[in-house]
């Protein structure tokens, strides 16, 4: 199976609530992670990035936290907008080769009015 | 997004055929990655580069051959084009490879009939 997963394939929230979405990784080796959305028929789009060294990183509105124990990385998406909706994929990069990221297949974020 | 095209952006093509989709990056960035994306596998690693002329295979490569014969482009090959193939292809560029995020195209969505 993948080294790169998620919890869950769609997440519903209320427009104005906050969003979490979840990603498990399980090669302990990796020290890079990152947060993509991708958009109906459009390429991935980077979000946030965190590193081994850290286990959160705030952005614009959104909030990685990386458990290295658990090997477990999360997305928040405070306020959720209805231009969240999106596919969400975690990223991590295995030890950093130059064969680079290896990528979750992904959460679709429904944003409920 | 800007500093890389794909083109074609759709293609419709009848097995056996070959067929090249091109990337091109005005960001003279080193690392270029081709991956396809097909619901329930998320993005598989087809083959990359890491400079002119220097390339290597991903975990899906069978069937898929690349080029880079300058910095700004990078060739996918399919030489003879099988209903397998049909998916939707993304570029990416990265100017260090997998320690740093990359940046994607906005796809070759491909069908094989």
């Amino acid at each position: 199976g993948e080294s790169v997963g998620l919890h869950l394939p769609t997440l519903s929230v209320q427009e104005g609530d906050n969003s979490i979405i979840n990603c498990a990784y399980s090669n302990s080796a990796s020290d890079y992670f990152i947060w993509y959305k991708q958009e109906s028929g459009k390429g991935p789009q980077f979000i946030i990035d965190i590193r081994s060294n850290m286990d959160k990183r705030q952005g614009q509105r959104v909030t990685v936290l990386l458990n290295k124990t658990v090997k477990h990385l999360s997305l928040q998406i405070a306020a959720t907008q209805p231009g969240d909706s999106a596919v969400y994929f975690c990223a991590e990069n295995a030890g950093g080769g130059a064969d680079g990221l290896t990528f979750g297949k992904g959460t679709h974020l429904i944003i409920q009015p | 997004d800007a500093g890389i095209t794909q083109s074609p952006r759709h293609k419709v093509t009848e097995t056996g055929t070959p067929v090249t989709l091109r990337c091109h990056q005005t960001e003279n960035h080193r690392y270029m990655y081709w991956y396809r994306q097909d619901p329930g596998h998320g993005l598989r690693l087809i083959h990359y580069s890491y400079g002119v002329k220097d390339t290597d295979k991903g975990e899906v490569s069978d069937g898929y051959s690349v080029s880079r014969s300058k910095t700004e482009d990078f060739l996918l090959t399919l030489e003879s084009a099988t209903s397998s193939q049909t998916s939707v292809y993304f570029c990416a560029i990265s100017d260090k490879g997998g320690n740093y995020g990359y940046t994607f195209g906005s796809g070759t969505r491909l069908t094989v009939v």
